[in-house]
């Protein structure tokens, strides 16, 4: 069984870029969560897809979007970079059915901008 | 708004001691409460998941329990080791949304 995957592992991009981060899920997962967590801190829920639809969102602005794929791999898409954007971005994998169950977390993308 | 806190953010304990870490929520509506340790630039490692019905959980040497109704989990860690030494975070999840703890730094000194 496959675990959580993300790439790229590292990334630099300068104010004003933009970015896409991608993320496999676990086999048999259908629902992707994406996660913000800078230095220091507990990561902060950007949102949920399930069934490739958006299903929850944190306080994060629109310049923060996603997709989920048929077959429940996920991309996160950040428009307009600003420094305050470098952090570790976490995705993490579950299946949802009669109840919300475990998360599984990737390694994360570590994002630095300059 | 839900808000997680843990205590302490920081703890050293020699090799062998039992442990408690405490987390907080200050929303009981919640569909289950997730612990999880990371170690420094890596991701989160699952350790237990606690759904709302339940109690508490035990995995090895592990021991979550959960108060709903008080916002209340604790995980006890026992005859903890070295490689125990990680940061621990707790995560509820409200049905849309999960709200992390900003984590307590464990330190298992040999």
């Amino acid at each position: 069984e496959t675990g959580v995957t993300q790439s790229p592992t590292h990334l630099i991009k300068t104010r004003g870029q933009q970015v896409t981060l991608r993320c496999s899920s676990q086999s048999g997962h259908n629902t992707v969560s994406w996660y913000q967590q800078a230095l220091g801190q507990g990561p902060q829920f950007i949102f949920q897809y399930y069934r490739e639809e958006e299903n929850g969102r944190g306080n994060f602005p629109p310049r923060f979007s996603g997709l989920q794929f048929p077959n429940y791999s996920s991309e996160l898409n950040v428009n307009a970079l600003e420094l305050d954007d470098s952090a570790l971005y976490l995705c993490a994998s579950s299946f949802r059915g009669a109840s919300y169950n475990e998360q599984f977390f990737g390694p994360g993308t570590r994002l630095t901008v300059l | 708004k839900q808000e997680v806190t843990q205590i302490p953010a920081a703890l050293s304990v020699p090799e062998g001691e039992n442990l408690v870490l405490n987390c907080s929520f200050t929303d009981s509506a919640i569909y289950n409460l997730q612990w999880f340790r990371q170690d420094p630039g890596k991701g989160l490692t699952s350790l237990l998941l606690i759904q709302s019905s339940q109690r508490e959980q035990t995995s090895g040497r592990l021991n979550a329990s959960l108060d709903k109704s008080s916002g209340r989990s604790t995980l006890y860690i026992a005859a903890s080791q070295p490689g125990d030494s990680a940061t621990y975070l707790c995560a509820v999840n409200t049905g849309n949304q999960f709200y992390f703890g900003t984590g307590t730094s464990l330190t298992v000194i040999p």
